[in-house]
């Protein structure tokens, strides 16, 4: 998701069902994504990565896939519970750019018991 | 350390006012990143260190900023003459080596300008 202002873009889910947060990204030489989650006054926190030569890769109840056709990334999890309410954001990194990671706007999950 | 720290964790400053923001990365990481986020923002890159290679400022929003690591440790984080635009959290992270992902971030210095 892109933010727009001060508002970021905000997905409601009910507890136990399936969340999907998606990413576009620009830079067609991007060849690693992280995403990564961040709690109200914390750092964001490593979930799961992914590389260019993959489409898919699993984790613990989350899955994320990687379209790069239409540049487009998304996380899945599965079975969403109160704990995973945070904001939620990707992260590139292209071939020429060193170790620096470009940061997406973030979505913010919402889980409703 | 366990983790990266960050002190202050909040800090007030008046207009004009220079601040100093310090970074405590894991014991052993070669990289240090300074990233700003804006409430509601996602994130700023600031500033990279990598070893003791020349630190890529490219990101630094003018030069009332500077940052510099002592001893390819801990760092600081300057922001001189602040500005009621620079409120934000700061956050620091470090990672063990170049092309080495998953940084390690910090918990964050939250700067308010009054």
């Amino acid at each position: 998701g892109e933010s727009v202002g001060l508002h970021l873009p905000t997905l409601s889910v009910q507890e136990g069902d399936n969340s999907i947060i998606n990413c576009a990204y620009s830079n067609s030489a991007s060849d690693y994504f992280i995403w990564y989650k961040q709690e109200s006054g914390k750092g964001p926190q490593f979930i799961i990565d992914i590389r260019s030569n993959m489409d898919k890769r699993q984790g613990q109840r989350v899955t994320v896939l990687l379209n790069k056709t239409v540049k487009h990334l998304s996380l899945q999890i599965a079975a969403t519970q109160p704990g995973d309410s945070a904001v939620y954001f990707c992260a590139e990194n292209g071939d020429n750019a060193g170790n620096m990671l470009t940061f997406g706007g973030g979505t913010r999950l919402m889980v409703k018991p | 350390g366990a983790g990266v720290s960050q002190s202050p964790s909040n800090k007030v400053t008046e207009k004009g006012k220079d601040v100093e923001l310090r970074c405590d990365p894991i014991s052993g990481h070669t990289a240090l990143y300074w990233y700003r986020q804006s409430l509601g923002q996602g994130l700023e890159f600031l500033i990279y260190f990598q070893g003791n290679s020349a630190p890529d400022k490219s990101g630094l929003p003018s030069d009332r900023f500077s940052a510099e690591r002592t001893g390819g440790s801990v760092s600081t984080l300057t922001i001189q003459r602040t500005q009621q635009e620079d409120s934000a959290v700061y956050l620091c992270a470090s990672s063990l080596a170049q092309r080495e992902f998953g940084y390690t971030f910090g918990s964050g210095t939250r700067l308010t300008v009054v």
